[in-house]
């Protein structure tokens, strides 16, 4: 019963490749994000969507676009990945304020 | 300024003591607070929200000061499952549901 799952929970790729990462919650909230968390630990908002609809879009290149084809589902994908985009990406689902975080995916790029 | 500030430690206690964090905040609009716990490769889970009245969940108290923009967490009688990093988080108030996070402060809990 995962309230909120990503996949793939690993990922290793090289530069310049395209790839995506999916997010799925089951909690029937409204709101979900994408954070990064960089090697200095240091959690990071990219993205948000309150009932498929973008409403927060930090400073973040434009080589990531997320999607969220439903209120459940938010989908990052990644072009033309730089040495810099290796982190630790989660995806969190709200009712509100509080949030509640996938397990994370871990972007290595080589 | 950051937006949230939080001493980054690491703190090493022994079990059994007592142990307090603090986190300020630079916005005095913010409304929403919260305290995050994450274990080691591990994502952050809510511990705690922070009202304005305090609150207190078993062996942890928050507490908010808006006067002096902060909020403090303050853990008793520390449990060597306590060792984690203790994440601040705060909502600006900018509209969006945008939360904040603090750096997080590491605490080593030790037998």
């Amino acid at each position: 019963d995962t309230a909120v799952s990503q996949t793939p929970k690993y990922l290793v790729t090289q530069m310049g490749n395209d790839k995506s990462i999916k997010c799925e919650q089951n909690l029937g909230h409204d709101t979900m994000y994408w954070y990064k968390q960089d090697s200095k630990k240091f959690l990071k908002i990219m993205f948000s969507y309150n009932n498929k609809e973008l409403i927060i879009n930090e400073t973040v290149p434009n080589r990531f676009s997320p999607k969220s084809p439903d209120k459940a589902h938010l989908n990052l994908h990644i072009n033309s990945l730089e040495l810099g985009d290796s982190a630790v990406y989660f995806c969190a689902s709200s009712p509100g304020y509080e949030q509640y975080f996938g397990p994370g995916t871990r972007l290595t790029v080589t | 300024r950051k937006e949230v500030e939080q001493d980054p430690g690491p703190f090493n206690v022994p079990e059994g003591a007592t142990v307090a964090f603090n986190c300020t905040y630079s916005n005095s609009a913010s409304q929403s607070f919260f305290w995050y716990r994450q274990d080691c490769r591990k994502e952050p889970k809510l511990l705690m929200s922070v009202y304005s009245s305090g609150n207190e969940d078993g062996r942890f108290t928050a507490q908010l000061n808006r006067a002096s923009q902060y909020i403090s967490l303050l853990i008793r009688d520390s449990k060597l499952s306590d060792s984690a990093t203790y994440l601040c988080v705060v909502n600006p108030n900018t509209g969006g549901f945008k939360t904040i996070f603090g750096a997080g402060t590491r605490l080593f809990v030790k037998a």
